[in-house]
This record gives C-alpha cells, sequence and structure tokens, in this order.
C-alpha cells in the first residue's frame, strides 16, 4: 500500500515551453501533497506544500507564477513549470501525506528528471 | 522555522563496520524524525522513524536514537553490507505542519 507515482519520469523540452508533472497517490486519498526540487549531489528542497481544493503554499524564494501547482481531487497534484529555462533542469519529486500512527507519513513518488536544453 | 544539520556529508567504512550519521535540529516541538535511504535517480526509502516520544528504535541492523534535550538523533547501521552504499537524508517534522525539513544528506559507501 501507500503508492505514489509520478508521470513523465524524464522529460526534455526546449527553454521557454512549459511542461506539466502529475503525482498520483494510487491506493489512498492525500489531503495533502509536497513537490520537492533536488539538484545533483543535494538535499531534497521543498517548493510548496499542496492541499487538496486549496492554493499552495509555496516555500520562500520559489516563484509562485512559474511553478503552478493545482490540487484537484484527493489522488492527483500537478507542477507546472512554465517557460522553462536551463537553470529549472532537476529532479522532482512529490510526496504525498497520510495518516499514520500518532501522525502523519511521507511517501514518495519516483521522480521526474526534466532537462531543459 | 525548523532547521536540520547533517554531518558527516560523507562516509567510507569497510564491510561489516558500523556507520553513524548525526543530526541537529532547531526546534524542540518537532515530534517526527524519519530516516530516508535514496538510491542514484531513485526515490527516498523510509528506513526507519523515531518519535518524540521514544528515545530508541531499532530494525534488526538499523536503529535510530534520539536525545531532545540535546535536539539531536542519530543513524546507526551495523555489520554494514555494500547494499548499503547510498545516500540517507534524516529530517524533522515542522512543527504545526506536515512538512519534514531534510538535512543535507550523508554519502555512504561500503567497501568490499
Amino acid at each position: 500500500g501507500a503508492v505514489v507515482s509520478q508521470h513523465p519520469s524524464w522529460v526534455i523540452c526546449k527553454s521557454g515551453t512549459s511542461v506539466k508533472i502529475e503525482c498520483r497517490s494510487l491506493d489512498f486519498q492525500a489531503t495533502t501533497m509536497f513537490w520537492y526540487r533536488q539538484f545533483p549531489k543535494q538535499s531534497l528542497m521543498l517548493m510548496a506544500t499542496s492541499n487538496e481544493g486549496s492554493k499552495a503554499t509555496y516555500e520562500q524564494g520559489v516563484e509562485k507564477d512559474k511553478f503552478l501547482i493545482n490540487h484537484a481531487s484527493l489522488t492527483l497534484s500537478t507542477l507546472t513549470v512554465t517557460s522553462a529555462h536551463p537553470e529549472d533542469s532537476s529532479f522532482y519529486i512529490c510526496s504525498a501525506s497520510t495518516p499514520r500512527g500518532q501522525g502523519y507519513e511521507q511517501y514518495f513518488g519516483p521522480g521526474t528528471r526534466l532537462t531543459v536544453t | 522555522g525548523e532547521n536540520v544539520e547533517q554531518h558527516p556529508s560523507t562516509l567510507s567504512v569497510q564491510e561489516g563496520d558500523s556507520a553513524v550519521i548525526k543530526c541537529t535540529y532547531s526546534d524542540s516541538a518537532s515530534n517526527y524524525f524519519p530516516w530516508y535511504k535514496q538510491e542514484l535517480g531513485k526515490r527516498p526509502q523510509l528506513i526507519i522513524d523515531i518519535r518524540s516520544n521514544v528515545g530508541e528504535k531499532k530494525d534488526q541492523r538499523i536503529a535510530v536514537t534520539l536525545n531532545k534535550t540535546a535536539k539531536h538523533f542519530s543513524l546507526h547501521i551495523t555489520e554494514t553490507q555494500p547494499e548499503d552504499s547510498a545516500v540517507y537524508f534524516c529530517a524533522a517534522s515542522d512543527p504545526g505542519t506536515y512538512k519534514y525539513i531534510f538535512g543535507t544528506g550523508t554519502r555512504l559507501k561500503v567497501l568490499a
């Protein structure tokens, strides 16, 4: 149980175009999903918290107009990188939060490798 | 907000030896501390976690200890094997939210 999928697993796009990444919780409902970005040999940096039916909460320094997040249902959140540039090339990982024991646990998707040429 | 520091950044051990990775956190209200293992190009996988009402937890060769007073927690891997080679991340829950704040990661290399 607690499987999270991401699509696509990798994508190459040209500078100036937009790319949409989907994150799905396959066997559970997730009221909260998270989007992370990970550069090579670095840690996971939280970009935003996505709550079903409401606007995403962005971390400091993350441009909300560039990284559009939509959480339309309890099993799907999308991240759209608008007007992508080479510096947006990174590994994007989502996670979905579900109750576990006394608190919550995050289950991670397999990640999407974005390369902007 | 919460801040997590992790040391060392790289760690090489001989197969069969033990490995210890340490993390400190800043917010005493944090109450959940997971550890993740990430292999190259793959998703982080939860390997063990501990809550603030427990001082130590063990699962076969892996153990985690928590010192709430000092605000630090450690991952212990005994009898290391080459397949333990990966990047390990500690994290702390951000009080009042569902967020995790991650440490900077430790690249563990187990030498055969």
